[in-house]
């Protein structure tokens, strides 16, 4: 089982709509969560953290559940810059480094 | 303006070649990571240094080698021992192991 996973998508939107999409840990012990989001060949970029209350930063919503081990990215009002693929990032040590990645999930909005 | 660049952008290799990838951070950042990323999968860590002097390896660090002997740059040979080196090579740093990490814009390396 990979440690993170997530729906690689296409999740095809129009503009305005809503969409949310999970990523799913296999560790229970991880301890920060987060999404980037990575454009067409280039680098990926902080989104937002993901905290334990969930957080809510403009159009995006990130929640965690660690009950059932994931995190969930809501984006309300799409607009066609939000085209891109969303990585969930999962940091599963305390005072070391063991990050995870997911292979990205990938939104396209269309006008 | 603070940041990470990589060079080359985009670097061809013919097979049996060792080539350096560069990575240079001006954030004052400990931390320096690299990663490949590969189509359809996520990335993976090849090596990592916490402090200047000294690093680990990743996940995936056969047929790499790094070294850091100035905080500010952390460069990536990928030798000819690595048998799949085509990749898209992206380069990290943060100001310490658990703090957000960020990203430079990577180099495309293609072995030809």
């Amino acid at each position: 089982r990979k440690e993170v996973e997530q729906d690689p998508g296409p999740f095809n939107v129009p503009e305005g709509a809503t969409v949310a999409f999970n990523c799913t840990y296999s560790n229970s012990a991880s301890q920060s969560f987060f999404w980037y989001r990575q454009d067409c060949r280039k680098e990926p970029k902080l989104l937002m953290s993901v905290y334990s209350s969930g957080n809510e930063d403009g159009r995006f919503t990130a929640q965690l559940n660690r009950a059932s081990q994931y995190i969930s990215l809501l984006i309300r009002d799409s607009k066609l810059s939000d085209s891109a693929t969303y990585l969930c990032v999962v940091n599963m040590a305390v005072s070391d480094y063991k990050l995870s990645f997911g292979a990205g999930t990938t939104v396209t909005v269309r006008a | 303006d603070g940041g990470i660049t990589q060079s080359p952008k985009y670097l061809f290799r013919k097979e049996g070649q060792n080539v350096t990838l560069s990575c240079e951070q001006n954030l004052n950042h400990d931390a320096m990571y690299w990663y490949r990323q590969d189509p359809g999968q996520g990335l993976r860590l090849i090596y990592y240094s916490q402090i200047v002097n000294d690093f680990q390896k990743g996940d995936i660090a056969e047929g790499y080698s790094v070294s850091r002997e100035k905080k500010e740059s952390f460069p990536l040979t990928v030798t000819s021992a690595q048998k799949n080196p085509t990749a898209f090579y992206l380069c990290a740093s943060s100001m310490g192991l658990t703090d957000t990490q960020y990203f430079g814009p990577g180099t495309r390396l293609t072995v030809l």
